[in-house]
Order: C-alpha cells, then sequence, then structure tokens
C-alpha cells in the first residue's frame, strides 16, 4: 500500500528566501507524481507533474524534482513571496488508471 | 472549459439528514473523483468513475455513502443519516486520459458541517 509523507508539516521562512519541500513516498513504482497548491478553505490548484520517466519539472519559480530509487519528490520554491504562503500538497499515482494518493501537506509562511 | 465545479459550496445540517452534493467536471473528461478532507490532514480518497462506472469505493465509504454518475458527466455524493464525523470538505476532481499526463484537476470543494 502506497503511503505519501511529507516534512515538515509546517516551515515559515522570510521573504526572497529560497526553500524546498519535501515529500516522500514508499513504494517506487509510482506512475506520476504531482504538486499542489492550496489555499485556507479553498480546493487544490495544481502546480506540476512528473512522470515517471521524468526527473524533473518546471513553472517559473517553482521546480520539482523527482527519484524514483530513493522514493522522494522535491518542491524547491525561489525568491519566495508573501503570496507563496498556502499548504502544500504532493500526491502519488501509481497507474494510468488508478487515483492519487495524498500527503499530509506542509503548511508554508513566507515573512514578509 | 470552467473548471471543476461543485455545489453547494457550504451546507450546514442537523444531525441524522441527508444532503447531497453536486460536481460538475471538466467538460469530455472520462474520469471523475471524490475525495473527503478534514483540517488538518491531505485529501482522503472516497470513489473514483471512470464514464459511468464506479471503478472503485474506499473502506471510508460507508453504507450511508453512495455516488453515482449517471450519464458520465455530473457527479452526485449522497450522505444519508449525517453524523457529526462527516463534517469536512468534500472535494471532487477530474482528469482525462486525453490530456498530457493525465493531470487531475480539483474544484474548490463543498463545506459540509453537521450539527
Amino acid at each position: 500500500k502506497q503511503e505519501v509523507t511529507q516534512i515538515p508539516a509546517a516551515l515559515s521562512v522570510p521573504e526572497g528566501e529560497n526553500l524546498v519541500l519535501n515529500c516522500s513516498f514508499t513504494d517506487s513504482a509510482i506512475y506520476n507524481l504531482q504538486w499542489f497548491r492550496q489555499d485556507p478553505g479553498k480546493g487544490l490548484t495544481s502546480l506540476l507533474l512528473i512522470q515517471s520517466s521524468q526527473r524533473e519539472q518546471t513553472s517559473g519559480r517553482l521546480n520539482a524534482s523527482l527519484d524514483k530509487s530513493s522514493g522522494r519528490s522535491t518542491l524547491y520554491i525561489a525568491a519566495s513571496q508573501p503570496g507563496d504562503s498556502a499548504t502544500y500538497l504532493c500526491a502519488a499515482r501509481m497507474n494510468r488508471d488508478d487515483k492519487i494518493i495524498f500527503g499530509k501537506g506542509t503548511r508554508l509562511h513566507i515573512l514578509p | 472549459d470552467t473548471g471543476v465545479s461543485q455545489d453547494p459550496r457550504h451546507k450546514i445540517t442537523k444531525r441524522g439528514q441527508n444532503v447531497t452534493f453536486r460536481c460538475d467536471p471538466i467538460s469530455e473528461h472520462n474520469r471523475l473523483y471524490w475525495y473527503r478532507q478534514t483540517l488538518g490532514q491531505g485529501p482522503e480518497f472516497l470513489t473514483y468513475f471512470q464514464n459511468e462506472a464506479q471503478l472503485e469505493k474506499s473502506r471510508l465509504l460507508s453504507d450511508r455513502f453512495s455516488a453515482e454518475r449517471p450519464k458520465g458527466s455530473f457527479s452526485t455524493l449522497e450522505i444519508q443519516r449525517t453524523e457529526q464525523g462527516d463534517s469536512a470538505m468534500y472535494l471532487c476532481a477530474s482528469s482525462s486520459e486525453q490530456h498530457p499526463g493525465n493531470t487531475i484537476y480539483f474544484g474548490e470543494g463543498s463545506w459540509l458541517t453537521v450539527v
């Protein structure tokens, strides 16, 4: 059974710093991994999706990497801004026709 | 393409009442998912459909819960005889095999409070 873990549960950093959010999964035979952002009381916004054959994906100031062999993914945020404050969730999918399994998320607070 | 739409956004109900949530997926998305999320937790899988067929149901989906997608478009999630433990946000999502990467898109969620 796939389990997804995100550490830390919460993180506060000063504005302008670069930061890394971590995601680990127990079964390395994943189909893809997706990172989401969730603002308080809102739904989830897809940020980046990495296929199992890929090592990383980039969108603007965001870069997500995937290392299947170690069961890890990271989300790198460059030059953080107060507007980046949110909960970031990663989710793993085991095969093309399967559901996605979430971690509990990392609550990020960027200090102005 | 207006995104995944959920209705109602908020529902307060008395314990023991029935509630129904509706989800309209992104048009032409053949897969539709329901998740439940409580405060401080990640979304938990409930069930999913491919077209009108319900392919998987979580053990979280007790006999009081039923989901349908009769014509392979919109879906409903009904909770009968609600309990306080049902209070959560119910999230709907959709995806398409035709979309690059099979990305899953979520709606804004339906908040349920059982009093």
